[in-house]
């Protein structure tokens, strides 16, 4: 049973990046072909799918956010991880990570970031 | 972007009911439609996915169809652990979709 784990800070001023991993276990991410997905939920909103890469780390993004967002994979360490630059209240979000084969089959418990000075 | 519009965005219903809510995309999706349950804190899970398909250690008394640009989520007999906000979900095309959100209370 694969489990996912968000981390990072809780915190990030504005104007910052926002920077976040993703670590997997019970399962290898360079064994597995699967995509590995972020998605984004602001507080009592709906979610946002962010962007998704694979274990060779091809990557898709949102084009509402392509211009910001980087997202590497560390096969060694079987994680994930997640860059959002140049962040705004309006990034203030709980942050998911995900694994997907079209349908997100396995999420991790989330992690809150609030964007404020 | 393919745009998912649920409805109706909450819902009333009380223990043993039957609900049902509808999907709809912004254009022909095929199959490609999944539905979670998201309940408060919680992240969702996967209950449906490719519209019918039952993601494996659900109760059956969730069920899915449709195909092209209209779907239906259907509990058959509402459970009180069942509150929560349902999403649907595309994966057609990037960049994949989710619905608004239904919120589901008991009466």
């Amino acid at each position: 049973q694969v489990q996912l784990q968000e981390s990072g800070p809780g915190l990030v001023k504005p104007s910052q990046t926002l920077s976040l991993t993703c670590t997997v276990s019970g399962g290898s991410i360079s064994s597995e072909n699967y995509y590995w997905s972020w998605i984004r939920q602001p507080a009592g909103k709906g979610l946002e799918w962010i962007g998704r890469i694979n274990r060779s780390g091809s990557t898709d993004y949102n084009p509402s956010h392509k211009s910001r967002v980087t997202m590497s994979v560390d096969t060694s360490k079987n994680q994930l991880s997640l860059k959002l630059s140049s962040v705004t209240a309006a990034d203030t979000a709980v942050y998911f990570c995900a694994r997907s084969l079209g349908m997100f089959d396995s999420w991790g418990q989330g992690t809150l970031v609030t964007v404020s000075s | 972007d393919i745009q998912m519009t649920q409805s109706p965005s909450s819902l009333s219903a009380s223990v043993g009911d039957r609900v049902t809510i509808t999907c709809q995309a912004s254009q022909g999706i095929s199959n490609f439609l999944n539905w979670y349950q998201q309940k408060p804190g919680k992240a969702p899970k996967l209950l449906i996915y490719d519209s019918s398909d039952l993601e494996t250690g659900v109760p059956s008394r969730f069920s899915g169809s449709g195909s092209g640009t209209e779907f239906t989520f259907t509990i058959s007999s509402l459970h009180p652990e069942d509150v929560a906000t349902y999403y649907c979900q595309q994966y057609d095309n990037l960049p994949y979709t989710f619905g608004q959100g239904t919120k589901l209370e008991i009466k």
